[in-house]
């Protein structure tokens, strides 16, 4: 099993559809959580950042943490074709860049 | 502003050929890493520095070889390429070890033949 699972999709939706996206995880000890977005031929981009549980939200974007779960989410309200990419969730123990373990991503596809 | 620069974009190469991708940063990073990225497998860290001078493994690193003479500099050497080693490989850095707030190039394509 691995230690983050993320369903790969494809995920396509309507534009202005709410979308959530989700990884579970087994590790008890990550704290931190992070959303990277990356846009097809590119390099992965930090959208989200997050420490223990609770949510946090920045625009139209809401990453949810469910500790007790080993359960998290982003939320993309009013989804736009620009929004097309696919998203990785990452997370570590420590805060430390070596330690992140990286779910397989989730392709998103947002339908004009 | 470039960030992470990453050379060559696309590579062909046959089995037990040689060669070097290059990743440089312009942001004064300290830490800098490599990563391969395969369908269905996330990104996994090959090797990785935490400034010059200073290497060290990561989940995969045989066949890799890597060194960090400046801060700006952090190319990857792939020894004697095999047909496992086709992937996209990412560079990534950030202001130090303990910040995982990673910027990533945008990647090198290789495929081996």
């Amino acid at each position: 099993q691995k230690e983050v699972e993320q369903d790969p999709g494809p995920l396509s939706v309507p534009e202005g559809a709410i979308v959530s996206l989700n990884c579970t995880y087994s590790n008890s000890a990550f704290q931190y959580f992070m959303w990277y977005r990356q846009y097809s031929r590119k390099g992965p981009e930090l959208l989200m950042y997050t420490y223990s549980s609770g949510n946090k939200e920045d625009g139209r974007f809401t990453a949810q943490v469910d500790k007790s779960s080993k359960y998290i989410s982003l939320f993309i309200r009013d989804s736009q074709p620009s929004d097309s990419a696919t998203y990785l969730c990452a997370m570590s123990e420590s805060g430390s860049a070596r330690q992140l373990t990286f779910g397989s991503g989730t392709q998103l596809t947002v339908l004009p | 502003n470039a960030g992470v620069t990453q050379t060559p974009k696309f590579q062909v190469l046959k089995t037990g050929q040689s060669m070097t991708l290059q990743c440089a940063q312009d942001m004064n990073h300290e830490y800098m890493s490599w990563y391969r990225q395969d369908p269905g497998m996330g990104l996994r860290l090959i090797h990785y520095s935490v400034g010059a001078g200073i290497t060290d493994q990561g989940e995969v690193p045989n066949g890799y070889n890597v060194s960090r003479s400046t801060t700006e500099d952090f190319p990857l050497r792939l020894l004697s390429a095999a047909p496992s080693q086709t992937s996209v490989y990412f560079c990534a850095s950030s202001s130090g070890l303990n910040n995982e707030k990673l910027f990533f190039g945008s990647g090198t394509q290789l495929s081996v033949l």
